[in-house]
Protein backbone atom coordinates (compact mmCIF):
# COMPACT_ATOMS: atom_id res chain seq x y z
CA UNK A 1 0.00 0.00 0.00
CA UNK A 2 1.15 3.54 -0.42
CA UNK A 3 0.37 5.03 3.02
CA UNK A 4 1.80 4.06 6.37
CA UNK A 5 1.19 1.09 7.68
CA UNK A 6 1.63 0.24 11.57
CA UNK A 7 1.26 -3.37 12.98
CA UNK A 8 0.19 -4.42 15.22
CA UNK A 9 -2.95 -2.67 14.93
CA UNK A 10 -3.63 -4.14 18.42
CA UNK A 11 -1.88 -5.45 21.50
CA UNK A 12 -2.63 -6.60 24.78
CA UNK A 13 0.15 -7.09 27.42
CA UNK A 14 0.75 -7.43 31.48
CA UNK A 15 1.80 -4.99 33.46
CA UNK A 16 5.85 -4.98 33.38
CA UNK A 17 6.38 -6.54 30.03
CA UNK A 18 7.88 -5.23 27.01
CA UNK A 19 6.30 -4.15 24.08
CA UNK A 20 7.60 -2.88 20.30
CA UNK A 21 5.41 -1.15 18.10
CA UNK A 22 6.46 -0.83 14.53
CA UNK A 23 5.78 1.78 11.79
CA UNK A 24 6.41 2.04 8.32
CA UNK A 25 6.92 4.99 6.70
CA UNK A 26 5.54 5.99 2.97
CA UNK A 27 8.47 5.60 0.85
CA UNK A 28 10.93 7.68 0.25
CA UNK A 29 9.78 10.22 3.48
CA UNK A 30 12.52 10.58 5.20
CA UNK A 31 11.01 12.18 8.20
CA UNK A 32 9.08 10.29 10.59
CA UNK A 33 6.75 11.11 13.88
CA UNK A 34 5.19 8.91 16.72
CA UNK A 35 2.73 10.30 18.97
CA UNK A 36 0.70 9.30 21.39
CA UNK A 37 -2.96 9.91 21.55
CA UNK A 38 -5.39 9.01 24.72
CA UNK A 39 -8.63 8.81 24.69
CA UNK A 40 -10.32 12.11 23.97
CA UNK A 41 -7.19 13.91 23.79
CA UNK A 42 -5.12 14.98 20.88
CA UNK A 43 -1.96 13.50 19.66
CA UNK A 44 1.04 14.11 21.59
CA UNK A 45 4.76 14.11 20.28
CA UNK A 46 7.05 11.69 21.09
CA UNK A 47 9.96 11.85 19.22
CA UNK A 48 10.94 12.97 15.56
CA UNK A 49 13.55 11.11 12.82
CA UNK A 50 15.45 12.73 10.55
CA UNK A 51 16.57 9.57 8.34
CA UNK A 52 18.39 7.36 10.97
CA UNK A 53 18.51 9.53 14.08
CA UNK A 54 16.02 10.88 16.29
CA UNK A 55 16.27 14.72 15.98
CA UNK A 56 14.34 15.97 18.64
CA UNK A 57 13.05 12.99 21.54
CA UNK A 58 11.81 15.89 23.89
CA UNK A 59 8.52 14.29 24.09
CA UNK A 60 9.51 10.54 25.21
CA UNK A 61 8.19 10.39 28.43
CA UNK A 62 11.03 8.81 30.50
CA UNK A 63 13.27 6.26 29.86
CA UNK A 64 11.61 3.15 29.60
CA UNK A 65 10.19 4.57 25.99
CA UNK A 66 12.86 4.27 23.14
CA UNK A 67 12.47 4.41 19.46
CA UNK A 68 14.71 3.10 16.57
CA UNK A 69 15.06 3.90 13.04
CA UNK A 70 18.32 2.10 12.17
CA UNK A 71 17.98 2.47 8.14
CA UNK A 72 16.22 5.31 7.94
CA UNK A 73 13.04 3.71 6.72
CA UNK A 74 11.18 1.42 9.47
CA UNK A 75 11.03 2.79 12.66
CA UNK A 76 10.09 0.58 16.24
CA UNK A 77 9.03 2.42 19.37
CA UNK A 78 10.00 -0.01 22.31
CA UNK A 79 8.62 0.13 25.64
CA UNK A 80 9.80 -1.61 28.98
CA UNK A 81 8.33 -2.61 32.08
CA UNK A 82 4.87 -1.48 30.62
CA UNK A 83 3.21 0.22 33.19
CA UNK A 84 -1.26 0.81 32.58
CA UNK A 85 -0.35 4.23 31.89
CA UNK A 86 0.64 3.62 29.02
CA UNK A 87 -2.49 2.36 27.52
CA UNK A 88 -3.43 4.42 24.56
CA UNK A 89 -3.10 5.31 20.63
CA UNK A 90 0.61 4.82 19.38
CA UNK A 91 0.51 6.76 16.05
CA UNK A 92 3.40 7.06 13.59
CA UNK A 93 3.03 9.21 10.67
CA UNK A 94 6.04 10.35 8.17
CA UNK A 95 6.48 13.37 5.37
CA UNK A 96 8.67 13.94 2.57
CA UNK A 97 10.57 16.29 4.82
CA UNK A 98 10.20 18.04 7.85
CA UNK A 99 8.31 20.74 6.63
CA UNK A 100 5.81 19.35 4.55
CA UNK A 101 2.85 17.37 5.29
CA UNK A 102 2.31 14.45 7.64
CA UNK A 103 0.17 11.41 6.93
CA UNK A 104 -0.48 9.54 9.57
CA UNK A 105 -0.99 5.53 10.04
CA UNK A 106 -4.01 3.90 11.52
CA UNK A 107 -2.60 3.68 15.05
CA UNK A 108 -1.66 0.63 17.48
CA UNK A 109 -4.19 0.29 20.36
CA UNK A 110 -2.22 -0.61 23.47
CA UNK A 111 -3.93 -1.90 26.20
CA UNK A 112 -1.82 -2.81 29.40
CA UNK A 113 -3.50 -4.98 32.05
CA UNK B 1 6.12 25.60 26.37
CA UNK B 2 4.25 25.54 22.82
CA UNK B 3 0.42 25.37 23.36
CA UNK B 4 -2.31 25.31 20.79
CA UNK B 5 -5.99 26.03 22.23
CA UNK B 6 -8.76 24.61 20.33
CA UNK B 7 -13.01 25.23 20.66
CA UNK B 8 -14.91 24.22 20.96
CA UNK B 9 -14.59 20.67 21.88
CA UNK B 10 -17.88 20.12 20.69
CA UNK B 11 -20.42 21.07 17.86
CA UNK B 12 -23.41 20.19 16.41
CA UNK B 13 -25.14 21.64 13.37
CA UNK B 14 -27.88 20.29 10.80
CA UNK B 15 -27.09 19.15 7.56
CA UNK B 16 -26.42 22.03 4.99
CA UNK B 17 -25.13 24.57 7.63
CA UNK B 18 -21.93 25.80 8.17
CA UNK B 19 -19.39 24.91 11.32
CA UNK B 20 -16.42 27.08 12.47
CA UNK B 21 -13.76 25.52 14.54
CA UNK B 22 -11.14 27.91 16.31
CA UNK B 23 -7.74 27.60 17.42
CA UNK B 24 -5.01 29.74 18.84
CA UNK B 25 -1.29 29.07 19.59
CA UNK B 26 1.64 30.35 21.45
CA UNK B 27 4.63 30.13 19.38
CA UNK B 28 4.91 32.97 17.93
CA UNK B 29 7.25 31.27 15.53
CA UNK B 30 5.20 28.57 14.20
CA UNK B 31 4.79 29.10 10.42
CA UNK B 32 2.27 25.84 9.74
CA UNK B 33 -0.81 24.68 10.45
CA UNK B 34 -2.44 21.96 9.37
CA UNK B 35 -6.10 20.59 9.92
CA UNK B 36 -6.85 16.76 10.27
CA UNK B 37 -10.06 14.59 10.41
CA UNK B 38 -10.34 11.86 12.35
CA UNK B 39 -12.83 8.76 12.54
CA UNK B 40 -13.16 6.04 15.05
CA UNK B 41 -10.61 3.89 14.75
CA UNK B 42 -8.50 5.72 12.34
CA UNK B 43 -5.58 7.57 12.22
CA UNK B 44 -5.63 11.47 11.60
CA UNK B 45 -6.24 12.01 7.97
CA UNK B 46 -4.86 15.47 6.79
CA UNK B 47 -7.73 17.77 5.18
CA UNK B 48 -6.04 21.11 4.73
CA UNK B 49 -3.29 23.34 5.85
CA UNK B 50 -1.74 26.43 5.69
CA UNK B 51 1.68 28.33 5.97
CA UNK B 52 2.20 31.93 7.27
CA UNK B 53 2.87 33.56 4.29
CA UNK B 54 -0.76 32.69 3.18
CA UNK B 55 -4.15 34.64 5.04
CA UNK B 56 -6.74 32.09 3.50
CA UNK B 57 -7.01 29.25 1.51
CA UNK B 58 -9.89 26.97 0.40
CA UNK B 59 -10.37 23.75 -1.36
CA UNK B 60 -14.12 22.69 -2.21
CA UNK B 61 -16.45 23.41 0.95
CA UNK B 62 -12.96 23.93 3.15
CA UNK B 63 -11.34 26.80 4.22
CA UNK B 64 -8.54 28.18 6.33
CA UNK B 65 -7.76 31.41 7.76
CA UNK B 66 -5.02 32.67 9.55
CA UNK B 67 -4.13 35.93 11.47
CA UNK B 68 -0.88 35.94 12.80
CA UNK B 69 -0.49 38.89 14.53
CA UNK B 70 -3.44 37.53 17.20
CA UNK B 71 -2.27 33.70 16.38
CA UNK B 72 -5.48 32.62 15.65
CA UNK B 73 -6.51 30.05 12.83
CA UNK B 74 -9.56 28.86 11.94
CA UNK B 75 -11.56 26.09 9.71
CA UNK B 76 -14.53 26.95 7.96
CA UNK B 77 -16.85 23.92 6.48
CA UNK B 78 -20.05 25.09 4.69
CA UNK B 79 -22.73 22.89 3.26
CA UNK B 80 -22.13 20.74 5.92
CA UNK B 81 -22.60 16.86 4.93
CA UNK B 82 -23.35 14.07 7.81
CA UNK B 83 -20.12 12.40 6.20
CA UNK B 84 -18.17 15.05 7.71
CA UNK B 85 -19.27 13.99 11.21
CA UNK B 86 -15.80 13.30 13.02
CA UNK B 87 -13.27 14.82 15.48
CA UNK B 88 -11.31 17.47 14.11
CA UNK B 89 -7.68 18.48 15.06
CA UNK B 90 -5.51 21.81 14.59
CA UNK B 91 -2.22 22.06 14.68
CA UNK B 92 0.61 24.29 14.74
CA UNK B 93 4.42 23.29 13.76
CA UNK B 94 7.69 25.44 13.48
CA UNK B 95 9.46 24.36 10.55
CA UNK B 96 12.99 25.91 10.80
CA UNK B 97 15.79 24.63 12.59
CA UNK B 98 15.88 20.73 14.04
CA UNK B 99 12.19 20.69 15.56
CA UNK B 100 9.55 19.31 13.47
CA UNK B 101 7.41 18.26 15.46
CA UNK B 102 3.42 19.29 15.25
CA UNK B 103 1.63 20.25 18.37
CA UNK B 104 -1.93 19.61 18.20
CA UNK B 105 -5.22 21.30 19.86
CA UNK B 106 -7.31 18.55 22.18
CA UNK B 107 -9.71 18.40 19.28
CA UNK B 108 -13.60 19.23 18.08
CA UNK B 109 -16.07 16.39 17.98
CA UNK B 110 -18.94 17.37 14.97
CA UNK B 111 -21.66 16.58 14.86
CA UNK B 112 -23.79 16.84 11.19
CA UNK B 113 -27.58 15.80 11.58
CA UNK B 114 -29.24 15.10 8.36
Amino acid sequence: GAGVSQTPSNKVTEKGKYVELRCDPISGHTALYWYRQSLGQGPEFLIYFQGTGAADDSGLPNDRFFAVRPEGSVSTLKIQRTERGDSAVYLCASSYQESTEAFFGQGTRLTVV
Amino acid sequence: GENVEQHPSTLSVQEGDSAVIKCTYSDSASNYFPWYKQELGKGPQLIIDIRSNVGEKKDQRIAVTLNKTAKHFSLHITETQPEDSAVYFCAAQFTGGSQGNLIFGKGTKLSVKP
